[in-house]
């Protein structure tokens, strides 16, 4: 079954350096996700593409977090200089798009800022 | 800001135990969902209501969405340890952006 891939799994990082992360949505999948989660919290959305286009980054701390997705495949959300309040699970997501209601979640990468 | 509270936050119960998870707000969705996430992973969809008072079943999961398309509940039946997880209701406007509720971390003792 085709799954949202993302790396790394698990990142720990000092305060004031630089992190990325990445995400291949599932093939076809016009509509991308960036989700952060506070552990035992709900995911929060920081940024949204339709192909290659932001439809939505209204949430994403734009002086420190940046996202892209060139060709409208794979992503890349990008953080520097890191906080320790940065310290967070990042989701990605994709969905076909016409049928928005499904997402599809990748495993995450867990980001430790120290 | 549309906001989904969940409640409880935290539930710990027995095998075989009923429970039931809320989630509410003030605002109206066109559709409701529900997911499930495991420590570690991301998380999974179970069902997706969008008729405000809309019932499903998902084995021993109900699923009911709010007459007024502002709430919704999650009712599981004989709970088992492999229902341990976090559920999160997730509510879906008009414009593609899905809102998560708070979470309710559940976990189930043999």
């Amino acid at each position: 079954e085709a799954e949202v891939a993302q790396s790394p799994r698990y990142k720990i990082t000092e305060k004031s350096q630089a992190v990325a992360f990445w995400c291949d949505p599932i093939s076809g999948h016009a509509t991308l996700y960036w989700y952060r989660q506070i552990l035992g919290q709900g995911p929060e959305l920081l940024v949204q593409f339709q192909d290659e286009s932001v439809v939505d980054d209204s949430q994403l701390p734009k002086d420190r977090f940046s996202a892209e997705r060139l060709k409208g495949v794979d992503s890349t959300l990008k953080i520097q200089p890191a906080e320790l309040g940065d310290s967070a699970m990042y989701l990605c997501a994709s969905s076909l798009g016409p049928d928005r209601l499904k997402l599809f979640f990748g495993e995450g990468s867990r980001l430790t800022v120290l | 800001t549309q906001l989904l509270e969940q409640s409880p936050q935290f539930l710990s119960i027995q095998e075989g135990e009923n429970l039931t998870v809320y989630c509410n707000s003030s605002s109206v969705f066109s559709s409701l969902q529900w997911y499930r996430q495991e420590p570690g992973e991301g998380p999974v969809l179970l069902v997706t209501v969008v008729t405000g008072g809309e019932v499903k079943k998902l084995k021993r999961l109900t699923f009911q969405f709010g007459d007024a398309r502002k709430d919704s509940s999650l009712h599981i039946t004989a709970a088992q340890p492999g229902d341990t997880g976090l559920y999160l209701c997730a509510g879906g406007g008009n414009t593609d952006k899905l809102i998560f509720g708070t979470g309710t971390r559940l976990q189930v003792f043999p």
